[in-house]
């Protein structure tokens, strides 16, 4: 199994809702990813966690509050959005990169977030 | 992480090998380069990744200079589904327990044409 599943595919939320995005693995990758991708755009890096902790925020504002409860699961929490957080958010698993083996990183086929 | 710069767009007759070109001019020595694809709408796909040597695979070939300073994927026989935003990134190690950052740089927007 190498695959790396998102829930939901797509999702709309308003300014005061609370929502969260999941990702799943299990090919026992202890390091995972979240990417916002705007259209258009490359994936831009927001959250690394290694071995269940974070270990990398790319300066994400606080109304994105990640959770990583168990070494096949990565949760993405989102509060009070604003519209242009609107993308597609792409989650990632990969081994740690000093484990000498294939580092490759696998993604999910992202969640479809629009704001209104 | 190094930078990266590849070109904008490219086309490429379908059946003909596609060479994508890449260079990091500023690479160290403790870094790979990593070349993914993302098909529109889809995640990224891992494609190959290289240290010095060549590297081939079912998917690629990757060609890296003798001084690492430029790289090129070649697909030896492009699809219509190879049509696809081609990215070459340089990843670091990291020390221990850090993961390893993957950050993408604008990619090459490859076009396989009949």
């Amino acid at each position: 199994d190498t695959e790396v599943t998102q829930t939901p595919k797509h999702l709309v939320m308003g300014m005061t809702n609370k929502k969260s995005l999941k990702c799943e693995q299990h090919m026992g990758h202890r390091a995972m990813y979240w990417y916002k991708q705007k259209a258009k755009k490359p994936p831009e890096l927001m959250f690394v966690y290694s071995y269940e902790k974070l270990s990398i925020n790319e300066s994400v504002p606080s109304r994105f509050s990640p959770e990583c409860p168990n070494s096949s699961l990565l949760n993405l929490h989102l509060h009070a959005l604003q519209p242009e957080d609107s993308a597609l958010y792409l989650c990632a698993s990969s081994h740690d990169i000093l484990r000498g083996e294939n580092t490759e990183a696998f993604f999910g086929q992202g969640t479809r977030l629009t704001v209104v | 992480d190094a930078k990266t710069t590849q070109p904008t767009s490219m086309d490429c007759a379908e059946g003909r090998a596609a060479n994508l070109p890449c260079n990091h001019s500023t690479i160290s020595g403790n870094e790979y380069v990593y070349w993914y694809r993302q098909i529109h709408s889809q995640g990224p796909q891992y494609i190959i990744h290289g240290l010095k040597n060549n590297e081939t695979n079912e998917m690629a070939s990757l060609i890296i200079t003798e001084d690492r300073k430029s790289s090129t994927l070649i697909l030896p026989h492009a699809t219509l589904r190879d049509t696809a935003v081609y990215y070459c990134i340089v990843r670091s190690f990291m020390i221990y327990n850090q993961g390893g950052k993957l950050i993408f740089g604008q990619g090459t927007e490859l076009s396989v044409k009949p």
